[in-house]
């Protein structure tokens, strides 16, 4: 199975400076089509997950131009460039290349 | 408005059978692979299975490969779940999720406990 991890597993940020989550994947992600099947995901407390980033830098609707992905292979970051209150919660990466599909740990975001 | 709503969670003792089902509105549920992720409590998000809308391809992940079956009802637009052979390492919460390269929509998600 491909691994994905996650880097920093918990991350207090200042609100109004940015914050940055990396992903690794132990396998590349570059599907035979040519995508690149890499999505980033929030959970805020109490909530289901929310998907935000899908194929390494597009964002869904509704999702702030403050996030924002990059990356490609196996090494893939989500920065934030401005932390609002709002963008406290869990997010995990998720590779949708190989089966079976396989999340990271999450990473914790709070407020200092 | 795409809507995802999960039932059929509950407590079963292991070696015990559920069956959660997921009804789809607000979207072609004909034109999406669908899937179900889990999360035991406290702990991160682990994909379970897919089926394509067809009904022609299947994807488990090996700790329920044998124990259980995805299946979709085009005509009611419903997912569904069968779970046998529960173990108390199944406890979560399952989420019933659109897509299965990158899920698009959630559920609410509905709990099972496998307790004795």
């Amino acid at each position: 199975d491909v691994v994905m991890t996650q880097s920093p597993l918990s991350l207090p940020v200042t609100l109004g400076q940015p914050a940055s989550i990396s992903c690794r994947s132990s396998q590349s992600l570059v599907y035979s089509d040519g995508n690149t099947y890499l999505n980033w995901f929030l959970q805020r407390p109490g909530q289901s997950p929310r998907r935000l980033i899908y194929k390494v830098s597009n964002r869904d609707s509704g999702v702030p131009d403050r996030f924002s992905g990059s990356g490609s292979g196996s090494d893939f970051t989500l920065k934030i460039s401005r932390v609002e209150a709002e963008d406290v919660g869990v997010y995990y990466c998720m590779q949708g290349t190989h089966w079976p599909r396989t999340f990271g740990q999450g990473t914790k975001v709070e407020i200092k | 408005e795409v809507q995802l709503l999960e039932s059929g969670g509950g407590l079963v003792q292991p070696g015990g059978s559920l069956r959660l089902s997921c009804a789809a509105s607000g979207f072609s549920f004909t034109t999406y692979w669908m899937s179900w992720v889990r999360q035991a409590p406290g702990k991160g998000l682990e994909w379970v299975a897919s089926v394509k809308q067809d009904g022609s391809e299947r994807f488990y992940v090996d700790s329920v490969k044998g124990r259980f079956v995805v299946s979709s009802d085009n005509t009611k637009n419903s997912l569904y779940l069968e779970m046998n052979s529960l173990r108390a390492e199944d406890t979560a919460v399952y989420y019933c999720v659109r897509g299965y390269s990158g899920p698009s929509h959630w559920g609410q998600g509905t709990l099972v406990t496998v307790s004795s």
